[in-house]
């Protein structure tokens, strides 16, 4: 089974700043990580994912982040904060065997951008 | 390309009513995932469907089910409706080539299910 924690339910950052976002999981197999983006009312969009390949994973909108299995961590960061950044934020992760248990998602990160 | 689609975007019933939510994959995927956000428990895994079969369901009770057609297109229909099962259902799909679960999932912009 897996698990993901997002420590933080609520980040405040000032526009231009640098945003973390914390996430660690928990995975009795290799795991697959992700990161999504939930605009108000508005579905999921995926901002990048983890397979085993490179330990930093960029993804778009200027996020990138980095697997670091020492410490099951997958925080996810962007350099300077923008406005339209304002959103919730989800870590996610999946077994490998296929999409048999699905995705696991954490609780969730609502960012808040100061101007 | 069309992303996933999902209707209707609101569903207002009473409690004891059946819902039927309907959600329409990416061109050329062929694996729909259901999953229920609801206020204060986050996104929980419900169903898993693939070339039409029910793969794998999450915690949820058997009053949740649902199909996938030979489009690939799939329904959720939720019996007995209690007032918990107000939530946003959002609708995911992948192409689950490799049955791998590297294969990204992507999400449709949910429907809102108000029960009363």
């Amino acid at each position: 089974a897996q698990s993901v924690t997002q420590l933080g339910s609520h980040v405040s950052v000032s526009e231009g700043a640098l945003v973390l976002l914390r996430c660690n999981y928990s995975s009795s197999v290799p795991p697959y990580l992700f990161w999504y983006v939930q605009y108000p009312n508005q579905g999921l969009q995926l901002l990048l994912k983890y397979t085993s390949a490179a330990t930093l994973v960029k993804g778009i909108n200027g996020f990138e982040a980095e697997f670091k299995k020492s410490e099951t961590s997958f925080h996810l960061t962007k350099p300077s904060a923008h406005m339209s950044d304002a959103a919730e934020y989800f870590c996610a992760v999946s077994a490998g065997g296929g999409g048999a248990d699905g995705l696991t998602f954490g609780k969730g990160t609502h960012l808040i951008i100061q101007p | 390309e069309a992303g996933v689609t999902q209707s209707p975007t609101h569903l207002i019933k009473t409690r004891g009513q059946q819902a039927t939510l309907r959600c329409s994959p990416i061109s050329g995927h062929t694996s729909v995932y259901w999953y229920q956000q609801a206020l204060g428990l986050g996104l929980q895994f419900l169903l898993w469907y693939d070339e039409g079969e029910e793969r794998n369901r999450g915690n949820f009770p058997p009053r949740f089910s649902g199909r996938q057609f030979p489009n690939y297109s799939s329904e959720l229909n939720v019996n007995a409706l209690e007032l918990e099962d107000s939530a946003l259902y959002l609708c995911a799909s992948s192409l689950e080539l490799t049955g791998a679960s590297t294969d990204t999932q992507y999400f449709g912009p949910g429907t809102r299910l108000t029960v009363l």
